[in-house]
Order: C-alpha cells, then structure tokens, then sequence
C-alpha cells in the first residue's frame, strides 16, 4: 500500500510562534494532498489541500507547501494559539481514485 | 442534517458478538466512507460508497466486516464474531461527489471495545 508518514510525532510550540507539520509521502504517482485536524474525541476536519501542480497554498493563518522532488509537504501554523492543539494528519490521494492514504499523525501540542 | 452522524458514540462488546455501526451522511451527499482509526494510528480505509455503484470493499480487513448503504443515504458498518484487534474508532464521511478533490466531512466516529 501508500506509505505516508510523518517526521515528528509530537511537536510542542509556545503559543504565538510559528509551527511547521512535516509529512513524507511515498507515491510520485499522487496528486492531491490535504491536511486534516483532529481534535480529542473528533473527527477529522479539513483544514487546507493543495495539488501537485503548485508548490504552495495558502489559507487563514495556514500555509501547505509541497515539494514533489523530494515527496515532501508540510504545514504551517503561523502565531498557533492554544486552540490549534490537536493531531495533524496529511492524506495523499491519486485523480480517479477512490481512496486517500494517510499518515499516522502529528500531535501539536500549544504552551500558553 | 447539520453534519456526519454517527451512532453509538461509545460501543463496548464481547468477544464473538456481532456489532453495527451507523453513518447518517451529511443530506445530499453522494459519497460515503468508512475508516478504522487504531489507537495513535492514522485513518485505514474500509470502504467507498458512491451513488448507486457498487462499493469499494477493497480495504476491508476480512471476511467479517460488511457495509450496506440504504437508499444512497444511511450506511451501517457490521463485525460480526468480534475480536479483541477490533477494537478501534470507526469514522465515517461522506462528500459530495466520490471525486478525489472534494472534501470529506467526517463524524465524531464510533469508539469500538471489544473485551
């Protein structure tokens, strides 16, 4: 199957810096990613997705970038508050398939 | 209704029982999704449903896991003869379209124990 994984497990940030969310994936084939939040006892919720023909997406406060050389995305959380503790996942998905794969997840956790 | 709803939120069963699960999807959704979500894992695709065609079962773990969507709108998840690795949160979401690039709105899940 995909591989999609993460590089750090856990990430604690003090409140009002930056955060950055890694995410490798394995399929060069894969051309649409998103990353989901999921906070305790929640599904998952979208929060930003990106194709491979860009390089970078921006949203509120989020920022995705892809980088389709190495297989690499990552998310930025700029000024994380509290709120934003939670667990990252990135999924990656291939046009005309049915199924995304995801990472394991990321905890982040905020320090006020 | 307002978003995914999922029933029982908290399913504790034994050994060799048989359990349902249930998905009520966003309305107008056509797409439906179930995940199994293990403990500190990510989300492990179960099976797709789109419209009136026949569901993806490929990522059903075995022979006692089976889906059924009823009238393109409710799902229920089965297990039966429990086992213990079964335990687990099952997810369900659904989406407009079974298109890759449209986004998947997931319910609360389902936490599965079984003793």
């Amino acid at each position: 199957g995909e591989s999609v994984g993460l590089h750090l497990p856990t990430l604690s940030v003090q409140e009002g810096d930056n955060s950055i969310i890694n995410c490798a994936y394995s399929n060069s084939a894969s051309d649409y990613f998103i990353w989901y939040k999921q906070e305790s006892g929640k599904g998952p919720q979208f929060i930003i997705d990106i194709r491979s023909n860009m390089d970078k997406r921006q949203g509120q406060r989020v920022t995705v970038l892809l980088n389709k050389t190495v297989k690499h995305l990552s998310l930025q959380i700029a000024a994380t508050q509290p709120g934003d503790s939670a667990v990252y996942f990135c999924a990656e998905n291939m046009e005309n398939f049915n199924k995304f794969y995801f990472g394991s997840g990321t905890k982040l956790n905020v320090k006020p | 209704g307002a978003g995914v709803s999922q029933s029982p939120s908290n399913k504790v069963t034994e050994k060799g029982k048989d359990v349902e699960l249930r998905c009520d999807p966003i309305s107008g959704h056509t797409a439906l999704y179930w995940y199994r979500q293990s403990l500190g894992q990510g989300l492990e695709f179960l099976i797709y449903f789109q419209g009136n065609s026949a569901p993806d079962k490929s990522g059903l773990p075995s022979d006692r896991f089976s889906a059924e969507r009823t009238g393109g709108s409710v799902s229920t998840l089965t297990i039966q003869r429990t086992q213990q690795e079964d335990s687990a949160v099952y997810l369900c979401a659904s989406s407009l379209q079974g298109l890759s690039k449209n986004i998947q709105y997931f319910g609360a899940g389902t936490r599965l124990s079984v003793l």
